[in-house]
């Protein structure tokens, strides 16, 4: 699986978008790039994933770039319940490979 | 949904003792993964099996760990004897099929305290 790279920790005011910038440059045309998070002491939580296009869902959105090196994740309005570790990962099969993540803190 | 159920969800043994942690992957899933994190290593695959069968357990750290999953709604990780080192927080997840167009569904873990 490619790895990828993200900022340790990154601050947001509740109420404004939390954009979460991811690097894959490695990534390979099979791999899928997901989000997860994990709010302190829960198990992972799935957000989104995509392969090309962008994506939109209920929690996030998930921007790729047209050379699928980078991606970023759209909170587009944080809560304080959005405080969590967040993962991007790219997979092409069973296994999900989880690195150090981003740590967001949204702040009141 | 009931989600992906652990039990116990803390456990605190001893040295030398034998610990088997429990998991009820969600109904129609049959992919079944265990994982187990601390802080010095994070979040690692120590398990997985498709159709109760085990796929890949190259994370398993040593002989003291072993998996089984009897059937479809059930699997144990039993770990024998339990060392400190092993104090950690194990999440079961599962999830349907195999491709990497599909998503984990994690347990609530359970946290492993070996005195």
């Amino acid at each position: 699986d490619a790895k990828t790279t993200q900022p340790p920790s990154m601050d947001c005011a509740e109420g404004r978008a939390a954009n979460l910038p991811c690097n894959h440059s490695t990534i390979s045309g099979n791999e899928y790039v997901y989000w997860y998070r994990q709010i302190h002491s829960q198990g992972p939580q799935y957000i989104i994933h995509g392969l090309k296009n962008n994506e939109t869902n209920e929690m996030a959105s998930l921007i790729i770039t047209e050379d699928r090196k980078s991606s970023t994740l759209i909170l587009p309005h944080a809560t304080l319940r959005d405080t969590a570790v967040y993962y991007c990962i790219v997979r092409n099969d069973y296994k999900l490979s989880f690195g150090a993540g981003t740590t967001v803190t949204v702040r009141a | 949904d009931a989600g992906v159920i652990q039990s116990p969800r803390h456990e605190v043994t001893e040295m030398g003792q034998e610990v088997t942690l429990r998991c009820k992957p969600i109904s129609g899933h049959n992919s079944l993964f265990w994982y187990r994190q601390t802080m010095m290593r994070g979040l690692e695959l120590l398990i997985y099996f498709n159709n109760n069968v085990p796929i890949d357990d190259s994370g398993m750290p040593e002989d003291r760990f072993s998996a089984k999953m009897p059937n479809a709604s059930f699997s144990t990780l039993k770990i024998q004897p339990s060392e400190p080192r092993d104090s950690a927080v194990y999440f079961c997840a599962s999830t349907k099929g195999l491709a990497g167009d599909n998503e984990q569904f994690f347990g609530p873990g359970t946290r492993l305290t070996v005195l």
